[in-house]
């Protein structure tokens, strides 16, 4: 059983462009959420998607945006690149939005480094 | 709105030593609380989960913690340290929604 698998697995981007990241759940799950790690620090939830459409939203700009495909897998976009997007973004999956007794499974995150 | 504080950012502790991290959460609705570890350049793994069941929670890799709902606090423990957990380790907190919480997280040395 495959877990949640993420592509690719470092970015090297310039400021000002835009990037797209890439999350397949874990069979069996149908929600995905999205995290930005910097560097020392700890996850920042940035958005879930359930249904395709975006059920949750942290404090992060329009920059960000997202889509989730019929398949479950998702997408994460971020436009117009600054130095400080750089960070491990790591994706989630879960249970439904309600799954309040399921666990949240990650996976091996994408190192985007911005320069 | 709920948050999280882990107290000390790196610990250090002998090989064969216990292990304890500390974690205090605030949350306005009943808590389902995570202890996650990361190894460098990876993922985070769930150690072990606590949803409104039994206080004492065991984990895996020898890992346990304790939900105290006076104290606010979920702190994760193990007897005698391995080499093998030297890692990062980080609380979170669910409240609403599968949206995660986590604290600032804790980098522990293990010394031979």
């Amino acid at each position: 059983d495959a877990g949640v698998t993420q592509s690719p697995t470092h970015l090297i981007k310039t400021r000002g462009q835009q990037v797209t990241l890439r999350c397949s759940p874990k069979s069996g799950h149908d929600t995905v959420s999205w995290y930005q790690q910097a560097l020392g620090q700890g996850p920042q939830f940035i958005f879930q998607y359930y249904e395709e459409e975006e059920r949750q939203r942290g404090n992060f700009p329009d920059r960000f945006s997202g889509h989730q495909f019929p398949n479950y897998s998702s997408e994460l976009n971020v436009n117009a690149l600054l130095l400080g997007d750089s960070a491990l973004y790591l994706c989630a999956s879960g249970s439904g939005v309600r799954g309040l007794n399921t666990e949240a499974f990650f996976g091996q995150g994408t190192r985007l480094t911005v320069v | 709105a709920q948050s999280v504080t882990q107290l000390g950012s790196h610990v250090s502790v002998s090989e064969g030593a216990l292990v304890l991290l500390r974690c205090n959460y605030s949350s306005s609705v009943p808590p389902y609380l995570f202890w996650y570890v990361q190894y460098p350049n990876q993922g985070l793994q769930l150690l072990l989960k606590y949803t409104s069941a039994a206080t004492l929670v065991k984990g895996i890799n020898g890992f346990e913690a304790e939900f105290k709902k006076s104290e606010t606090s979920f702190h994760l423990t193990k007897p005698s340290a391995h080499m093998s957990d030297a890692a990062e380790y980080f609380c979170a907190v669910r409240a609403a929604g599968n949206k995660l919480t986590f604290g600032g997280g804790t980098r522990v040395l293990v010394k031979p």
